[in-house]
């Protein structure tokens, strides 16, 4: 089973409320990602989870904050979003992140977020 | 910081024509990926290229790398509608001692259109 699973698959918000995307995977993975997709562009990488630790912040604002609270389930809270961050936001999982091998990334859905 | 460049980016093709997308990288990698994207869909892996002279076939589509050159071809044969899509390469960053973070950085994507 190569299935990363993102809820919700879409949501609306304001600029005052706060929000979670939730990405789970049950391939045993252990590293985890968040990236952002604008419309027409590629995935820009905003997070990385290493067995559960961050190991990057690509210099994400704090209104975006991760949490990897076990090694299926990863969570990006959102907090007074602006309207730019409106985007798909994408999950992806692969066996591991460093090494001397590169592990190939599986993406989930996405999520597609409006900020209001 | 690594740069990662697509050419064409918009490219319409006749069904049953050839043609070849080119990837460039501006820094040392031998780690390579193509992923496919529909339109309002998610990413779907199509090749993983991790050595130099790497080959690989699916269908009608081939992937090549060459590591010297930094430039992966994606080659297009006998194109169909089904094919009609977003192509994206990504390359991992790897430091100088050879070992990967899951950093992958995406290239602008190509728009194919396959038409009659």
């Amino acid at each position: 089973d190569t299935e990363v699973t993102q809820t919700p698959k879409h949501l609306v918000m304001g600029m005052t409320n706060k929000k979670s995307l939730k990405c789970e995977q049950h391939m045993g993975h252990r590293a985890m990602y968040w990236y952002k997709q604008k419309a027409k562009k590629p995935p820009e990488l905003m997070f990385v989870y290493s067995y559960e630790k961050l190991s990057i912040n690509e210099s994400v604002p704090s209104r975006f904050s991760p949490e990897c609270p076990n090694s299926s389930l990863l969570n990006l809270h959102l907090h007074a979003l602006q309207p730019e961050d409106s985007a798909l936001y994408l999950c992806a999982s692969s066996l591991r992140t460093s090494g001397s091998w590169s592990y190939e990334q599986y993406f989930g859905p996405g999520t597609r977020l409006t900020v209001t | 910081e690594l740069k990662v460049e697509q050419n064409p980016l918009f490219l319409s093709m006749q069904e049953g024509k050839n043609y070849t997308i080119y990837c460039n990288y501006s820094t040392t990698s031998d780690r390579l990926y193509w992923y496919r994207q529909d339109p309002g869909k998610s990413l779907e892996s199509l090749f993983v290229l991790l050595s130099n002279g790497a080959v690989k076939q699916e269908g009608r589509l081939m992937a090549s790398l060459d590591t010297k050159a930094r430039l992966s071809t994606l080659h297009i044969t006998a194109a169909v509608h089904d094919l009609s899509a977003t192509y994206f390469c990504a390359v991992d960053i790897v430091d100088a001692g050879g070992t990967s973070y899951g950093k992958l950085t995406f290239g602008q994507g190509t728009i194919l259109t396959v038409h009659p």
